[in-house]
């Protein structure tokens, strides 16, 4: 079966611009995550959706990072006016369901090269 | 706060050699813990995870983990390790609420002929 699709799987952007990332969860996955990967790093948690309720984007670095997933499948994280220390590869996870503790399902990623 | 510490960088072990990757973490309460592996190009996979129970925990791919409490430590290990195995390991753990977890920075395993 399809597992996480992530794209772009590679993205260069110029200083300034602004970036959106798309993640197509499992079908049917409650659990939308998403992570920043830098160079030589673990993942670190930015956001976590439950359906279409962001329910804890205590990870995100700045404004400038916006995330949403407003049907409760395909998620977008966007970044505004980027910048060279966003420079890193955008995981996305998704989980069948919060209520237990499930496995979490990553995608490829996205590798973000900010000029 | 939760974390995880991977003292080791970067392993390298010959095929068919054992292998112990380290992990210590830090939680208050009984933790979730995870392990990882991330092959180039290639997303997250779970290896073994431990919530509860027999702190010996197996996994996939020939993979095992010890939990040990009084060490704060979560290892894992493979008795025989195939080139295959050349990946980046991860380990995680968890806070018990809604799968939110803080990864380790990963170690690096290299398998030489």
């Amino acid at each position: 079966g399809a597992g996480v699709s992530q794209s772009p799987r590679y993205k260069v952007a110029k200083r300034g611009q602004d970036v959106a990332l798309r993640c197509d969860p499992i079908s049917g996955h409650v659990s939308l995550f998403w992570y920043q990967q830098a160079l030589g790093q673990g993942p670190e948690f930015l956001t976590y959706f439950q359906n279409e309720a962001q329910l804890d984007k205590s990870g995100l670095p700045s404004d400038r990072f916006f995330a949403e997933r407003p049907e409760g499948s395909v998620s977008t994280l966007k970044i505004q006016r980027t910048q060279q220390e966003d420079s890193a590869v955008y995981l996305c996870a998704s989980s069948t369901d919060s209520a237990s503790y499930n496995e979490q399902f990553f995608g490829p990623g996205t590798r973000l090269t900010v000029l | 706060a939760q974390s995880v510490t991977q003292p080791d960088i970067h392993i390298t072990v010959s095929e068919g050699a054992s292998l112990e990757l380290r992990c210590n973490y830090s939680y208050g309460a009984t933790p979730y813990l995870f392990w990882y592996v991330q092959s180039p190009g290639q997303g997250l996979q779970l290896l073994l995870k431990y919530f509860s129970g027999d702190t010996l925990v197996q996994g996939i791919k020939g993979f095992e983990a010890e939990f040990k409490r009084s060490q704060s430590s979560f290892n894992l290990r493979k008795p025989s390790v195939h080139w295959s195995d050349a990946a980046e390991y991860f380990c995680a753990v968890g806070d018990g609420g809604y799968q939110k977890v803080t990864f380790g920075t990963g170690t690096k395993l290299q398998v030489i002929p």
